[in-house]
């Protein structure tokens, strides 16, 4: 059972280049989101998506795009990187019924 | 505004002492959530709590619905138990959405 799995681990980019962040989990979670920590601030929510086809912005969107094309993958999309995205990003997903999360284990992004 | 606030924020204890970790919150919850992230590592959920108190293992989570406070007690702290703890609570009452305000960690160094 892997749980939730990102890749890549971790990521250095130059100012304007895009990538995407993979995150993929096996438990047939319908909820899941993704999540920059940055030091000295809590973890803060980027965007979620409570089902295939649904996805909604959180609390710091700018920047990324999501898509949620199945049940199991929820790709982040940085559009043209710049040095304030610059952080390490969480993927997790949870039952829709539970509060109760399970995250990935991270992804550390510089971008120079 | 923060919702949730954690003290101390780093803490440092020599191995075997007895450590508390204080989370205070400002919304009304349904549950609130003590996650463990070590150096490097992902984030893993410790507890889930609503009322009372929860052990597992060394660990101790207590919770005071009316004073909007919550503890981690680690008995017998051993230099693996140095990770950076974080408080949790949903941003809603009810258990759908799974959004959460995260507090900032407080960063706890055991030494041997």
């Amino acid at each position: 059972n892997a749980g939730v799995t990102q890749t890549p681990k971790f990521q250095v980019l130059k100012t304007g280049q895009s990538m995407t962040l993979q995150c993929a989990q096996d438990m047939n979670h319908e909820y899941m989101s993704w999540y920059r920590q940055d030091p000295g601030m809590g973890l803060r929510l980027i965007h979620y998506s409570v089902g295939a086809g649904i996805t909604d912005q959180g609390e710091v969107p700018n920047g990324y795009n999501v898509s949620r094309s199945t049940t199991e993958d929820f790709p982040l999309r940085l559009l043209s990187a710049a040095p304030s995205q610059t952080s390490v990003y969480f993927c997790a997903s949870s039952p829709i019924t539970k509060n109760i999360q399970y995250f990935g284990a991270g992804t550390r992004l510089s971008v120079l | 505004k923060n919702e949730v606030e954690q003290s101390p924020q780093n803490l440092t204890a020599q191995e075997g002492e007895f450590i508390t970790i204080n989370c205070s919150y400002s919304v009304g919850i349904s549950a609130l959530h003590w996650l463990q992230q070590h150096p490097g590592g992902g984030i893993v959920s410790l507890f889930m709590l609503s009322s009372g108190k929860k052990k597992h293992g060394r660990l101790i989570a207590t919770i005071n619905i009316q004073e909007k406070h919550s503890s981690l007690h680690i008995t017998a702290s051993h230099p693996r138990d140095s990770a950076v703890y974080i408080c949790a609570v949903p941003s809603r009452p009810s258990n759908t959405g799974n959004q959460f305000y995260f507090g900032t960690g407080t960063s706890l160094t055991v030494i041997p």
